[in-house]
């Protein structure tokens, strides 16, 4: 089945730019997705692409698509401490009915 | 706009008795609704999905069990709770037939087993 990863930890200075990386096993994956998680909370869309994209840009979110490798980054520019939250990346399955399948999350950390 | 509740938030629960959490959909009609669970540091698991009233799959054998007796609400439910259950359940809700499926999630609950 579907297996999706991350690196579980991301720490950068406030300013910087922040890469969160993920890759899935599945090819048939049709979209993915990125979602943002604060303390005590549930999780909140950010983006997502199609799988026939290689890459799309949202104000200061970048994420790129790397279809062969099956690979997935999410690129955060300018990152502020608002940005220090759980972010969690999602291969959506085609089957019966859409299922999304989740990484373990990559907890980044922002620092002044 | 579409919004979704979800209670309670936090719940502190003995070992062996039962639970029920409850999530309800406002502003859409025909939703696709999820239960999922968060272990600490792990990622989301599926535990049901219910495309229509009546209608629940489930992808793990468990302790929990899933109704939805209305349209836009889904409840989780046990009837005697493990150590195990412990947990961040969240419940989330997609739009049936949309190209790709965009999930949203209520706020979710802690769910702690003692």
């Amino acid at each position: 089945g579907e297996d999706v990863e991350q690196s579980l930890f991301l720490s950068v200075r406030e300013g910087d730019s922040s890469v969160i990386n993920c890759t899935y096993t599945d090819s048939s994956s049709t979209y993915l997705y990125w979602y943002k998680q604060e303390p005590g909370a549930g999780l909140q869309l950010l983006t997502y692409i199609f799988s026939n994209m290689d890459m799309k840009q949202d104000q200061r979110l970048t994420v790129l698509l790397n279809k062969k490798d099956k690979h997935l980054s999410l690129r955060i520019a300018d990152t502020q401490t608002g940005d220090s939250a759980i972010y969690f990346c999602a291969a959506l399955m085609p089957g019966g009915y859409n299922k999304l399948i989740f990484g373990a999350g990559t907890r980044l950390a922002v620092h002044p | 706009s579409q919004t979704i509740h979800q209670w309670p938030a936090t719940l502190v629960q003995p070992v062996g008795s039962p639970l029920s959490l409850e999530c309800t959909v406002e502003g859409t009609s025909n939703p696709n609704l999820y239960w999922y669970r968060q272990a600490a540091g792990r990622g989301l698991q599926l535990l049901f999905y219910s495309v229509g009233i009546g209608q629940i799959s489930s992808e793990v054998p468990q302790n929990l069990s899933a109704s939805r007796p209305q349209d836009r609400q889904f409840i989780l439910s046990s009837k005697k709770l493990l150590l195990s259950d412990s947990g961040f359940y969240l419940c989330a809700w997609s739009v049936t037939g949309s190209l790709g499926e965009k999930l949203f999630f209520g706020s979710g609950t802690q769910l702690s087993v003692l």
